[in-house]
């Protein structure tokens, strides 16, 4: 099936401990996109990526990174500058040739324990 | 800049009521409008999406949004609510590759 995969689902991260977050997509979009959401809040964007090679920071970049090698591939670390963690994260796509929709994964839940 | 204003953090309607959350949008020109839904712990789904052409637009799970220019508004509607349908409700304005989401309307079915 066509769509986002997330991985791990849930993540519990030590203080001081970079994660990493996976999110791959089969649905060929060249757009990527990931997302904080916080208990009761509405979606933020930590950075996003056009095309393979590039991306740009959102409106929360601090203390996150990401890379994008791969069309389907655009993987989010968390490192050890992000203050507060703690967060439900989401990874989304789109294209043009979707109409210009975007998708978003099933998410990932990060605890810092 | 663009923004995306959901008036309404939380509404409650009873089970078979009908239902609509309101959505207003600021840009310049003719956006792409979109409403997703969000259960708790999942990500978000698309319900409908209103691009052009007939302002009355069809979704999924009975869903239908009204596009209206003059008002710049796009409100979810739901002639009857079932107790499935609670949970987090959340507009968009898309441009391009960029989107522009509202805070979220939390519904609550009651019996």
């Amino acid at each position: 099936d066509g769509g986002i995969t997330q991985s791990p689902k849930y993540l519990f991260r030590k203080e001081g401990q970079n994660v990493t977050l996976s999110c791959e997509q089969n649905l060929n979009h060249d757009a990527m996109y990931w997302y904080r959401q916080d208990p009761g809040q509405g979606l933020r964007l930590i950075y996003y990526s056009q095309i393979v090679n590039d991306f740009q920071k959102g409106d929360i970049a601090e203390g996150y990174s990401v890379s994008r090698e791969k069309k389907e591939s655009f993987p989010l670390t968390v490192t050890s500058a992000q203050k507060n963690p703690t967060a439900f994260y989401l990874c989304a796509s789109s294209d043009q040739f979707s109409g210009n929709t975007i998708y978003f994964g099933e998410g990932s839940w990060l605890t810092v324990v | 800049a663009q923004s995306v204003t959901q008036p309404d953090i939380h509404i409650t309607v009873s089970e078979g009521a009908s239902l609509e959350l309101r959505c207003n949008y600021s840009y310049g020109a003719t956006p792409y409008l979109f409403w997703y839904v969000q259960s708790p712990g999942q990500g978000l789904q698309l319900l409908l999406k209103y691009f052009s052409g007939d302002t009355l637009v069809q979704g999924i799970k009975g869903f239908e949004a009204e596009f209206k220019r003059s008002q710049s508004s796009f409100n979810l509607r739901k002639p009857s609510v079932h107790w499935s349908d609670a949970a987090e409700y959340f507009c968009a304005v898309g441009t391009g590759n960029q989107f522009y989401f509202g805070t979220g309307t939390s519904l609550t079915v009651i019996p």
